[in-house]
């Protein structure tokens, strides 16, 4: 089946750094990826939808200036958490979309990343 | 809008014990129904799908049937094992013409002992 992996796995930063995370899809191409955020025992909230080629598209309450969004190529998109501070903090999860998988364009999800703002 | 209300958990059955997670959803038209699940420190995989009424979704033993007349996709194991222990999601995407996201239901902790 299709695969995405997600790099770092696991990041602890400093208040006010900024921290990157790349999503990939290893074995086809994805015109959509999407990033969620998950809290401790919480369900999956959607933060952007990422075009490749495009601008993102942000959800309501979500401030793009602080998780900036480049989706540079059909395999590669990057969160970037910019002067992340502790409530930052959380698992974060790509999808990638395989638009190829029949009609019902399946999202397949990476490992997550677990960001940890000192 | 589109929803997905699942089961509150959290879930605490013993090994061989059946298994039911209840799902409803409502949305318009015929959306495409799903079953994830997340093991502990790890993204989500999917479980199992349906795509149209009365289809049933089956892998490692869970099944789930489309249900139209009661917008429902409830999950079902007959025999759970401690490896089955895990938070489990169900969720949707609406039909083909709309905004093709996923939308989650809550999420119901698992937990199987021996």
């Amino acid at each position: 089946g299709a695969v995405v992996s997600q790099h770092p796995s696991r990041v602890i930063c400093k208040s006010g750094t900024s921290v990157k995370i790349e999503c990939r899809s290893l074995d086809f191409q994805a015109t959509t990826m999407f990033w969620y955020r998950q809290f401790p025992k919480k369900s999956l909230m959607l933060m952007a939808t990422s075009n490749e080629g495009s601008k993102a598209t942000y959800e309501q309450g979500v401030e793009k200036d602080k998780f900036l969004i480049n989706h540079a190529s059909l395999t590669l998109s990057t969160l970037t958490v910019t002067s992340a501070h502790p409530e930052d903090s959380s698992f974060y999860i790509c999808s990638a979309r395989d638009e190829l998988a029949g009609g019902n364009n399946e999202q397949f999800f990476g490992p997550g990343t677990r960001l940890t703002v000192l | 809008g589109d929803s997905v209300t699942q089961m509150e958990g959290p879930v605490t059955l013993s090994e061989e014990a059946f298994l039911t997670i209840n799902c409803t959803y409502t949305a318009t038209g015929y959306p495409s129904l799903f079953w994830y699940v997340q093991y502990p420190g790890e993204g989500l995989q999917l479980l199992l799908k349906a795509t149209k009424a009365d289809d049933k979704g089956s892998n490692k033993g869970f099944e789930a049937t489309y249900r139209k007349e009661t917008t429902s996709f409830h999950l079902e194991k007959g025999s759970v094992q401690v490896s089955d222990s895990a938070v489990y999601f169900c969720a949707l995407v609406p039909p083909p013409g709309s905004a093709r996201q996923l939308t989650f239901g809550s999420g119901t902790q698992l937990t199987v002992l021996p």
